[in-house]
Protein backbone atom coordinates (compact mmCIF):
# COMPACT_ATOMS: atom_id res chain seq x y z
CA UNK A 1 0.00 0.00 0.00
CA UNK A 2 0.94 3.61 -1.06
CA UNK A 3 2.49 5.31 1.95
CA UNK A 4 2.63 9.27 1.85
CA UNK A 5 4.21 10.70 5.03
CA UNK A 6 3.88 14.21 5.97
CA UNK A 7 6.42 15.46 8.44
CA UNK A 8 3.46 17.77 10.83
CA UNK A 9 0.12 17.22 11.21
CA UNK A 10 -0.28 20.49 13.01
CA UNK A 11 1.77 23.02 12.60
CA UNK A 12 1.85 26.73 14.14
CA UNK A 13 4.78 29.40 13.36
CA UNK A 14 4.55 33.45 12.94
CA UNK A 15 4.65 35.72 10.29
CA UNK A 16 7.90 36.12 8.68
CA UNK A 17 9.34 33.06 9.63
CA UNK A 18 10.55 30.83 6.83
CA UNK A 19 8.61 27.44 6.90
CA UNK A 20 9.28 23.91 5.33
CA UNK A 21 7.16 20.59 4.95
CA UNK A 22 8.18 17.98 4.36
CA UNK A 23 6.91 14.86 1.90
CA UNK A 24 8.06 11.45 1.76
CA UNK A 25 6.42 8.76 -0.55
CA UNK A 26 7.35 5.03 -0.18
CA UNK A 27 6.34 3.91 -3.53
CA UNK A 28 8.92 5.19 -5.92
CA UNK A 29 6.13 7.29 -7.35
CA UNK A 30 7.70 10.38 -10.29
CA UNK A 31 5.28 13.00 -9.53
CA UNK A 32 4.67 14.53 -6.83
CA UNK A 33 2.15 17.20 -5.82
CA UNK A 34 1.73 19.99 -2.95
CA UNK A 35 -1.98 21.26 -2.49
CA UNK A 36 -3.52 23.94 -0.18
CA UNK A 37 -7.48 23.18 0.80
CA UNK A 38 -9.74 25.34 2.21
CA UNK A 39 -13.23 25.76 2.69
CA UNK A 40 -14.97 26.60 -0.13
CA UNK A 41 -12.52 26.87 -2.56
CA UNK A 42 -11.49 22.50 -2.79
CA UNK A 43 -7.74 21.88 -3.63
CA UNK A 44 -5.31 24.39 -5.49
CA UNK A 45 -2.34 23.17 -6.69
CA UNK A 46 0.93 24.80 -5.75
CA UNK A 47 3.69 23.14 -7.70
CA UNK A 48 4.58 19.56 -8.88
CA UNK A 49 7.40 17.68 -9.30
CA UNK A 50 7.81 14.70 -12.43
CA UNK A 51 11.16 14.23 -11.43
CA UNK A 52 14.37 14.58 -9.03
CA UNK A 53 15.31 18.28 -9.31
CA UNK A 54 12.14 19.21 -11.63
CA UNK A 55 9.13 21.34 -10.83
CA UNK A 56 6.54 23.11 -12.23
CA UNK A 57 4.57 25.68 -10.86
CA UNK A 58 0.32 25.07 -10.39
CA UNK A 59 -1.82 27.64 -9.94
CA UNK A 60 -0.99 29.14 -6.99
CA UNK A 61 2.96 29.47 -6.76
CA UNK A 62 3.13 32.57 -5.13
CA UNK A 63 5.17 32.86 -1.95
CA UNK A 64 6.32 29.26 -2.11
CA UNK A 65 8.86 27.34 -3.72
CA UNK A 66 9.99 23.47 -3.38
CA UNK A 67 12.75 20.94 -3.41
CA UNK A 68 12.72 17.79 -4.98
CA UNK A 69 16.45 16.38 -4.04
CA UNK A 70 15.26 12.72 -4.06
CA UNK A 71 12.74 10.59 -5.57
CA UNK A 72 10.90 10.13 -2.37
CA UNK A 73 10.82 13.83 -0.84
CA UNK A 74 9.51 16.99 -1.83
CA UNK A 75 9.91 19.47 0.45
CA UNK A 76 7.62 22.77 0.21
CA UNK A 77 9.12 26.29 1.39
CA UNK A 78 7.67 29.35 2.89
CA UNK A 79 10.10 32.12 1.90
CA UNK A 80 8.33 34.49 4.37
CA UNK A 81 5.19 33.18 5.68
CA UNK A 82 2.12 35.22 6.07
CA UNK A 83 -1.14 34.85 7.49
CA UNK A 84 -3.07 34.19 4.47
CA UNK A 85 -1.13 31.11 3.59
CA UNK A 86 -2.47 29.39 6.78
CA UNK A 87 -4.21 26.48 5.40
CA UNK A 88 -4.39 22.59 5.61
CA UNK A 89 -1.24 21.50 3.29
CA UNK A 90 -1.64 18.55 1.25
CA UNK A 91 1.11 16.25 -0.48
CA UNK A 92 0.60 13.64 -3.28
CA UNK A 93 2.24 11.14 -5.61
CA UNK A 94 1.17 9.29 -8.65
CA UNK A 95 3.23 6.76 -10.63
CA UNK A 96 3.93 8.00 -14.09
CA UNK A 97 2.60 5.90 -17.06
CA UNK A 98 2.66 7.31 -20.31
CA UNK A 99 -0.64 7.89 -21.82
CA UNK A 100 -2.44 7.05 -18.92
CA UNK A 101 -2.94 9.61 -15.51
CA UNK A 102 -2.58 7.50 -12.52
CA UNK A 103 -4.66 8.03 -9.35
CA UNK A 104 -3.10 10.29 -6.90
CA UNK A 105 -1.97 9.17 -2.87
CA UNK A 106 -2.61 11.92 -0.18
CA UNK A 107 -0.71 12.38 3.02
CA UNK A 108 -2.67 12.99 6.04
CA UNK A 109 -2.53 16.44 5.28
CA UNK A 110 -0.36 19.38 7.61
CA UNK A 111 -2.42 22.03 9.32
CA UNK A 112 -0.67 25.40 9.25
CA UNK A 113 -1.30 28.19 11.32
CA UNK A 114 0.40 31.61 10.66
CA UNK A 115 0.38 33.88 13.76
CA UNK B 1 -8.91 27.30 -19.38
CA UNK B 2 -10.06 23.77 -17.74
CA UNK B 3 -12.54 23.83 -15.06
CA UNK B 4 -13.96 21.41 -12.44
CA UNK B 5 -17.72 22.37 -11.24
CA UNK B 6 -19.31 20.62 -8.59
CA UNK B 7 -22.81 21.84 -8.00
CA UNK B 8 -23.93 20.91 -4.55
CA UNK B 9 -21.45 22.60 -2.07
CA UNK B 10 -23.83 20.72 0.84
CA UNK B 11 -26.15 17.95 0.78
CA UNK B 12 -27.58 16.04 3.56
CA UNK B 13 -29.61 13.45 3.30
CA UNK B 14 -31.43 10.63 5.59
CA UNK B 15 -29.85 7.29 5.77
CA UNK B 16 -31.26 5.18 2.73
CA UNK B 17 -31.54 8.06 0.21
CA UNK B 18 -30.44 7.84 -3.05
CA UNK B 19 -27.26 9.92 -3.83
CA UNK B 20 -26.39 12.03 -6.91
CA UNK B 21 -23.55 14.39 -6.72
CA UNK B 22 -23.14 16.31 -9.96
CA UNK B 23 -19.38 16.94 -11.52
CA UNK B 24 -19.09 19.26 -14.68
CA UNK B 25 -15.67 19.50 -16.47
CA UNK B 26 -15.40 22.35 -19.02
CA UNK B 27 -12.47 21.00 -21.60
CA UNK B 28 -13.54 19.06 -24.76
CA UNK B 29 -10.88 16.77 -25.39
CA UNK B 30 -9.76 12.72 -24.01
CA UNK B 31 -9.80 13.14 -20.77
CA UNK B 32 -9.30 10.85 -17.68
CA UNK B 33 -12.00 11.47 -14.73
CA UNK B 34 -11.42 10.62 -10.77
CA UNK B 35 -14.03 10.95 -7.77
CA UNK B 36 -12.21 11.07 -4.77
CA UNK B 37 -13.57 11.36 -0.45
CA UNK B 38 -11.84 12.29 2.45
CA UNK B 39 -13.65 11.29 5.41
CA UNK B 40 -13.86 12.95 8.71
CA UNK B 41 -10.33 13.54 9.85
CA UNK B 42 -9.00 11.59 7.27
CA UNK B 43 -6.65 11.81 4.37
CA UNK B 44 -7.94 12.33 0.85
CA UNK B 45 -8.54 8.76 -1.12
CA UNK B 46 -9.69 7.81 -4.25
CA UNK B 47 -12.74 6.36 -4.80
CA UNK B 48 -13.48 5.15 -8.00
CA UNK B 49 -11.68 6.50 -11.53
CA UNK B 50 -12.31 6.35 -15.61
CA UNK B 51 -9.85 6.41 -18.44
CA UNK B 52 -11.52 4.31 -21.13
CA UNK B 53 -14.21 2.06 -21.94
CA UNK B 54 -17.22 1.21 -20.25
CA UNK B 55 -18.71 4.56 -19.01
CA UNK B 56 -20.07 3.18 -16.07
CA UNK B 57 -17.91 2.94 -13.26
CA UNK B 58 -18.25 1.11 -10.23
CA UNK B 59 -15.86 2.18 -7.35
CA UNK B 60 -15.81 1.31 -3.57
CA UNK B 61 -18.59 1.54 -0.70
CA UNK B 62 -20.99 1.01 -3.46
CA UNK B 63 -20.57 3.71 -5.36
CA UNK B 64 -20.52 4.51 -9.34
CA UNK B 65 -20.45 7.07 -11.73
CA UNK B 66 -21.39 7.70 -15.41
CA UNK B 67 -19.72 9.45 -17.67
CA UNK B 68 -21.47 11.05 -19.97
CA UNK B 69 -19.15 12.75 -22.90
CA UNK B 70 -22.01 14.63 -24.48
CA UNK B 71 -22.55 16.17 -21.38
CA UNK B 72 -18.95 16.60 -19.86
CA UNK B 73 -20.54 15.13 -16.96
CA UNK B 74 -19.43 12.72 -14.28
CA UNK B 75 -22.13 12.45 -12.04
CA UNK B 76 -21.39 10.01 -9.07
CA UNK B 77 -24.17 7.67 -7.67
CA UNK B 78 -24.94 5.33 -4.65
CA UNK B 79 -28.70 4.10 -4.44
CA UNK B 80 -28.99 3.55 -0.90
CA UNK B 81 -26.43 5.99 1.11
CA UNK B 82 -25.25 5.35 4.62
CA UNK B 83 -24.32 7.52 7.87
CA UNK B 84 -20.72 6.29 7.43
CA UNK B 85 -20.98 8.50 3.82
CA UNK B 86 -20.36 11.61 5.60
CA UNK B 87 -17.32 13.09 3.84
CA UNK B 88 -16.32 15.93 1.49
CA UNK B 89 -16.17 14.53 -2.08
CA UNK B 90 -14.06 15.53 -4.55
CA UNK B 91 -14.63 15.15 -8.62
CA UNK B 92 -11.36 15.84 -10.29
CA UNK B 93 -10.13 15.90 -14.13
CA UNK B 94 -7.24 15.68 -16.19
CA UNK B 95 -6.41 15.98 -19.40
CA UNK B 96 -4.29 13.18 -21.14
CA UNK B 97 -1.70 15.74 -22.67
CA UNK B 98 -1.22 17.66 -19.61
CA UNK B 99 -0.59 15.89 -16.32
CA UNK B 100 -1.90 18.43 -14.42
CA UNK B 101 -5.03 17.36 -12.15
CA UNK B 102 -7.82 19.95 -11.86
CA UNK B 103 -10.04 19.39 -8.60
CA UNK B 104 -14.07 20.45 -8.55
CA UNK B 105 -14.25 23.15 -5.05
CA UNK B 106 -15.69 19.54 -3.31
CA UNK B 107 -19.64 18.95 -1.96
CA UNK B 108 -20.00 18.10 1.52
CA UNK B 109 -22.05 15.57 2.30
CA UNK B 110 -23.90 15.05 6.07
CA UNK B 111 -26.30 11.51 6.27
CA UNK B 112 -28.91 11.27 9.32
CA UNK B 113 -28.59 8.44 11.16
Amino acid sequence: DVKVTQSSRYLVKRTGEKVFLECVQDMDHENMFWYRQDPGLGLRLIYFSYDVKMKEKGDIPEGYSVSREKKERFSLILESASTNQTSMYLCASSLYVQGADQPQHFGDGTRLSIL
Amino acid sequence: AQSVSQHNHHVILSEAASLELGCNYSYGGTVNLFWYVQYPGQHLQLLLKYFSGDPLVKGIKGFEAEFIKSKFSFNLRKPSVQWSDTAEYFCAVVRNRDDKIIFGKGTRLHILP
